[in-house]
């Protein structure tokens, strides 16, 4: 099992671009969540999917960011434009169910927005 | 929503010290978790315990549901366990894990 997996590791962008993050859940998890975390603010959950469809967004902090599941293996958040209080890590984790299951994190993709 | 607090906030220890951390909960919960945030960032589960004790090499973990804690307990110290130690909940009736703000960790040779 390769875990979940994120990409890039590092995106160091200039304020006003477009953010493209990636995430591959664990085969056969049917629940994916992006998290951010930042020192403020600690790690907060931003939207999550069950078998692909957004389920949560009320923690997607405005228009610029969105999110997409366009299948079981394969997530995306893109932020546009991008601005330095963007700058955060970004954790991707999935679960094979919601609530009573353990939830497992990729590395993350650490953003720098300049 | 659920209230998570965990203490210390902060913890120094000699390498081959033990500690405790601990976890209290404001509800009753269906999965609890603790990672272990390394110094690169990654977070790591170490136990998925909602209830009862597992004990995983040096670690072990035991939540007590019906009086709303759990416990971290870490023997013998090393320096490599240094990091953020996060409790983590799902409240009865959520989907999502609610994080602590965390222990910080440093074992110090």
């Amino acid at each position: 099992d390769a875990g979940v997996i994120q990409s890039p590791r590092h995106e160091v962008t200039e304020m006003g671009q477009e953010v493209t993050l990636r995430c591959k859940p664990i085969s056969g998890h049917d629940y994916l969540f992006w998290y951010r975390q930042t020192m403020m603010r600690g790690l907060e959950l931003l939207i999550y999917f069950n078998n692909n469809v957004p389920i949560d967004d009320s923690g997607m902090p405005e228009d610029r960011f969105s999110a997409k599941m366009p299948n079981a293996s394969f997530s995306t958040l893109k932020i546009q434009p991008s601005e330095p209080r963007d700058s955060a890590v970004y954790f991707c984790a999935s679960s094979s169910g919601t609530g009573r299951s353990p939830l497992h994190f990729g590395n993350g993709t650490r953003l720098t927005v300049t | 929503g659920i209230q998570v607090e965990q203490s210390p906030p902060d913890l120094i220890l000699q390498e081959g010290a033990n500690s405790t951390l601990r976890c209290n909960f404001s509800d009753s919960v269906n999965n609890l978790q603790w990672f272990h945030q390394n110094p690169w960032g990654q977070l790591i589960n170490l136990f998925y315990i909602p209830s009862g004790t597992k004990q995983n090499g040096r670690l072990s973990a035991t939540t007590v549901a019906t009086e709303r804690y759990s416990l971290l307990y870490i023997s013998s110290s090393q320096t490599t366990d240094s990091g953020v130690y996060f409790c983590a909940l799902v409240n009865s009736g959520y989907s999502t894990l609610t994080f602590g703000k965390g222990t910080m960790l440093l074992v110090s040779p």
